[in-house]
């Protein structure tokens, strides 16, 4: 069965640092990954996917995430940081056909001034 | 073009009442399914559907029934509300196909059960 494991519950950073969100997940075949963000009381958005090609995504909002399938690792990262930045952030691994996708536990960003 | 569209967005129910999600899509998607987020726990899949006819459970069914008679509409019942199944709902729709597809979500419904 697939699942995600997003190893840091809560982080905290200064506006304009960079940062790193972990992701890792387990699937048999060639993974559909992704990225949202939520803000407080609000649903999900995509800021990034990965199917096939470039290892390298880029996504919305400055955000990019880099497939390692040697480490079975999606990270998500921002070189610069922004106070509209902080919010929950969710990787999630899809079957081929999108009939399931499983989420991650979450990770919230804290950005301090 | 409306996307995803979740009702009602706020509801609290008594232990024991039943209630109905709504959820409707406007893009043709085939596939729908529907999530609860709890905290720390980020979001599970109680059922989903392939198709108008077609559904399945996912990793959290129990206490929910599904239908999906047109492409459009996928309705989440809530057979007799347990305090368990408070919680923060979330539809969502996709297309079928090679590539991969982007998966919308509903804004949500956050469901009190007291």
């Amino acid at each position: 069965a697939q699942s995600v494991t997003q190893p840091d519950i809560h982080i905290t950073v200064s506006e304009g640092a960079s940062l790193e969100l972990r992701c890792n997940y387990s699937y048999g075949a060639t993974p559909y990954l992704f990225w949202y963000v939520q803000s407080p009381g609000q649903g999900l958005q995509l800021l990034l996917k990965y199917f096939s090609g470039d290892t390298l995504v880029q996504g919305i909002k400055g955000f990019e995430a880099e497939f390692k399938r040697s480490q079975s690792s999606f990270n998500l990262r921002k070189p610069s940081v922004h106070w509209s930045d902080a919010a929950e952030y969710f990787c999630a691994v899809a079957s081929g056909g999108y009939q399931k996708v499983t989420f991650g536990t979450g990770t919230k960003l804290q950005v301090i001034p | 073009n409306a996307g995803v569209t979740q009702t009602p967005k706020f509801q609290v129910l008594k232990t024991g009442q039943s209630m109905t999600l709504q959820c409707a899509q406007d893009m043709n998607h085939e596939y729908m399914s529907w999530y609860r987020q709890d905290p720390g726990m980020g979001l599970r899949l109680i059922h989903y559907s392939v198709g108008a006819g077609i559904t399945d459970q996912g990793e959290v069914p129990n206490g929910y029934n599904v239908s999906r008679s047109t492409t459009e509409d996928f309705p989440l019942r809530l057979l007799s509300a347990a305090p368990s199944q408070t919680s923060v709902y979330f539809c969502a729709s996709s297309a079928r196909g090679r590539s991969g597809n982007t998966i919308y979500f509903g804004e949500g419904s956050w469901l009190t059960v007291v």
